[in-house]
C-alpha cells in the first residue's frame, strides 16, 4: 500500500516569513512528485512538480526532493495571507503516465494559515 | 476558456436514490478521473478513463458507476449501494500521450453531495 504522509496542521506562519511544508512517501520507486493547493471549499490546483533530486524554484515557491530520504518539501517565501490554504502532496510511481493517474497517491494535506 | 465543468455544485439526495454527477471538459484531454474527498482526507480515486468507451476502477469504485461515451464527458452515478455517499466529488482530466507527465491534473470545481 503506497502511503504519502503529511502533517495535517494547522501550520501557522507570520506574513512575510517562510512557510515550510513537508511530505514523506513510502514507495522508494516513486518518480514524480507534486504539490497541489486547495482553498477551502474549492478544488485543488497544481502549483509545483518535481522529478529529480534537488531544488526547483518557481517564483516564491521552491520544491525540494530527496529520494534517498523519501522526502519532498515545499517552501513558500514571503508568505502572504492569500497563501492560506491546504497543500496536498501527491506522489506517482511513474514519470510519464501515458495519461493515467492510477499511480498517483495523495496525502491528506497540510492546512497552512498565514497570519497578517 | 478551456476548463472542466461539474454540475450540480450542490446536491441533496435521499437514502436509496441514485444520483448522477456531470463532468464536461473542453481541454481536449483524453484522460478523465473521478475523486472523492472527505473532510480532512486526501483524494481517493473512484474511476478513471483514458479513452472513449473504456474506464478502469480506482481504489474505491464500489457503489459507483461511470460511462465514457464521448471524449468530453465522464458522468459519475452514485448508486444506492454506496454506503457513505456524502462527500465532495472532484472530476479531473489530464493529457494522455507518451510525453505526458504523470500527475498533472486539472480539476473541476467539484460537486458536494449530501445524503439526507
Amino acid at each position: 500500500q503506497k502511503e504519502v504522509e503529511q502533517n495535517s496542521g494547522p501550520l501557522s506562519v507570520p506574513e512575510g516569513a517562510i512557510a515550510s511544508l513537508n511530505c514523506t512517501y513510502s514507495d522508494r520507486g516513486s518518480q514524480s512528485f507534486f504539490w497541489y493547493r486547495q482553498y477551502s471549499g474549492k478544488s485543488p490546483e497544481l502549483i509545483m512538480s518535481i522529478y529529480s533530486n534537488g531544488d526547483k524554484e518557481d517564483g516564491r515557491f521552491t520544491a525540494q526532493l530527496n529520494k534517498a530520504s523519501q522526502y519532498v518539501s515545499l517552501l513558500i517565501r514571503d508568505s502572504q495571507p492569500s497563501d492560506s490554504a491546504t497543500y496536498l502532496c501527491a506522489v506517482n510511481l511513474l514519470m510519464y503516465s501515458g495519461g493515467g493517474a492510477d499511480g498517483l497517491t495523495f496525502g491528506k494535506g497540510t492546512h497552512l494559515i498565514i497570519q497578517p | 476558456d478551456g476548463g472542466i465543468t461539474q454540475s450540480p455544485k450542490y446536491l441533496f439526495r435521499k437514502e436509496g436514490q441514485n444520483v448522477t454527477l456531470s463532468c464536461e471538459q473542453n481541454l481536449n484531454h483524453d484522460a478523465m478521473y473521478w475523486y472523492r474527498q472527505d473532510p480532512g482526507q486526501g483524494l481517493r480515486l473512484i474511476y478513471y478513463s483514458q479513452i472513449v468507451n473504456d474506464f478502469q476502477k480506482g481504489d474505491i469504485a464500489e457503489g459507483y458507476s461511470v460511462s465514457r461515451e464521448k471524449k468530453e464527458s465522464f458522468p459519475l452515478t452514485v448508486t444506492s449501494a454506496q454506503k457513505n455517499p456524502t462527500a465532495f466529488y472532484l472530476c479531473a482530466s489530464s493529457k494522455w500521450t507518451g510525453g505526458s507527465l504523470a500527475g498533472e491534473l486539472f480539476f473541476g470545481e467539484g460537486s458536494r453531495l449530501t445524503v439526507l
